[in-house]
């Protein structure tokens, strides 16, 4: 089956503009997460769902960023206002479960240039 | 605080040759850990998972090890070629965390011709 998908690919956007980015998990995953990883930085993550819930937000860098998932599936990254040190390339994965013993999927990541 | 290191953090071999890439932790206490495989561009692709109570794990000409006592994973890669250049690397689980993996910063592998 297909694996995990994001889009857009690539986006470059203005300082202070607002931004979605979107994942389809692999069908039939149940966890959803999200990273980031910055130029010489390491991954960080930002979030998961488990379903459509999240129960660990800690990540997410500041007030400006939000995330939501849909019928447990489609999820949305939006970054609100964004500055230039969001640039970064967005990861997402998912997996069969979220008890952290299954593999994390990975999809192509989305890069973003906020100039 | 629980961190996450690999060395070196690049590496340049010739094609054929047998290397060792490494991955230390802090807190014994891990649940797993995994290799991931990160090319120019693209995704993450999982290589080997280890859970707490594995020692190691093996696929084709990959070999993971996990000593928690040492706080220590390698990953061996045998007979190295061209198609393995590309950045390894290691994430750890540790229980309670939430999910939540902590990263090494790779290590940049070029496999020589």
């Amino acid at each position: 089956g297909a694996g995990v998908s994001q889009s857009p690919s690539n986006k470059v956007t203005e300082k202070g503009k607002d931004v979605e980015l979107r994942c389809d998990p692999i069908s039939g995953h149940t966890a959803l997460y999200w990273y980031r990883q910055s130029l010489g930085q390491g991954l960080e993550f930002l979030i998961y769902f488990q379903g459509n819930s999240a129960p660990d937000k800690s990540g997410l860098p500041s007030d400006r960023f939000s995330a939501e998932r849909t019928g447990g599936s489609v999820s949305t990254l939006t970054i609100q206002r964004t500055q230039q040190e969001d640039s970064a390339v967005y990861l997402c994965a998912s997996s069969r479960t979220s008890g952290g013993a299954d593999t994390q999927y990975f999809g192509p990541g989305t890069r973003l240039t906020v100039l | 605080k629980q961190e996450v290191t690999q060395i070196p953090a690049a590496l340049s071999v010739p094609e054929g040759e047998n290397l060792v890439l490494n991955c230390s932790f802090t807190d014994s206490a891990i649940y797993n850990l995994q290799w991931f495989r990160q090319d120019p561009g693209k995704g993450l692709t999982s290589l080997l998972l280890i859970q707490s109570s594995q020692r190691e794990q093996t696929s084709g000409r990959l070999n993971a090890s996990l000593d928690k006592s040492s706080g220590r994973s390698t990953l061996y890669i045998a007979a190295s070629q061209p198609g393995d250049s590309a950045t390894y690397l290691c994430a750890a689980l540790w229980a309670g965390n939430n999910r939540k993996l902590i990263w090494g910063l790779g290590t940049s592998l070029a496999v020589n011709p």
